[in-house]
């Protein structure tokens, strides 16, 4: 069984669209997050939520819009898309912020043309 | 200065040699660290995890801290052809946010 699923795995799509990405995990982890990585390889958090309350929101544009219906859920909705959104989003979830380690999803490539 | 710095490589290493991975990190409060490995096209995977100041052993990985110093390493011995991959630092910052370095690639060449 999938731990950490997120939908679709390739995304491919114009500039001004919107778009989303699911996420649903089925460890009942109490936390959830959203990484963007860039075609260097960086790994940056976007945002996490805990209990379907807000913990981070790190500078990303308004025009991302992350929904959590309950913890086993974080979808991340895209408005006006643009070419420097292209990148692979991986969605994660934890137990415990502190400690334990994150459990990623497998990734959603997004391609803006 | 960015928050968690690796070199991004490639460390080239032959088989069956020691790969060492090197990390500094910017905030002295942090208190968790990790090793996530990431291999083309994959999502990251933890292999490690260390807490405390000195070595931390799990089969052929050793991870090292040493928070005076803010630095961590990974040592990868009898290292394979297998364990070529992206490895991540991560750093745990004001207990809620997971900060990554850039990763550093490593290439085992048999």
């Amino acid at each position: 069984d999938t731990a950490v699923s997120q939908t679709p795995k390739y995304l491919v799509t114009q500039m001004g669209n919107d778009k989303s990405i699911k996420c649903e995990q089925n460890l009942g982890h109490d936390t959830m997050y959203w990484y963007k990585q860039d075609s260097k390889k960086f790994l940056k958090i976007m945002f996490s939520y805990n209990n379907k309350e807000l913990i981070i929101n790190e500078t990303v544009p308004n025009r991302f819009s992350p929904k959590s219906p309950d913890k086993a859920h974080l979808n991340l909705h895209i408005n006006s898309l643009e070419l420097g959104d292209s990148a692979v989003y991986f969605c994660a979830s934890s137990q415990d912020q502190e400690v334990s380690p994150l459990h990623f999803g497998n990734g959603t490539r997004l391609t803006v043309t | 200065q960015k928050e968690v710095e690796q070199n991004s490589g490639p460390l080239s290493v032959p088989e069956g040699a020691i790969a060492s991975l090197n990390c500094t990190y910017s905030d002295r409060g942090s208190q968790s660290f990790f090793w996530y490995r990431q291999y083309s096209g994959k999502s990251p995977e933890l292999i490690m995890s260390i807490y405390s100041n000195g070595d931390k052993e799990d089969g052929r990985f050793t991870a090292q801290l040493n928070k005076a110093s803010q630095y961590v390493s990974l040592l990868i011995r009898d290292s394979q052809p297998s364990d070529s991959a992206t490895y991540l630092c991560a750093v745990l910052y004001n207990t809620d946010k997971l900060i990554f370095g850039t990763g550093t690639r490593l290439q085992v060449f048999p």
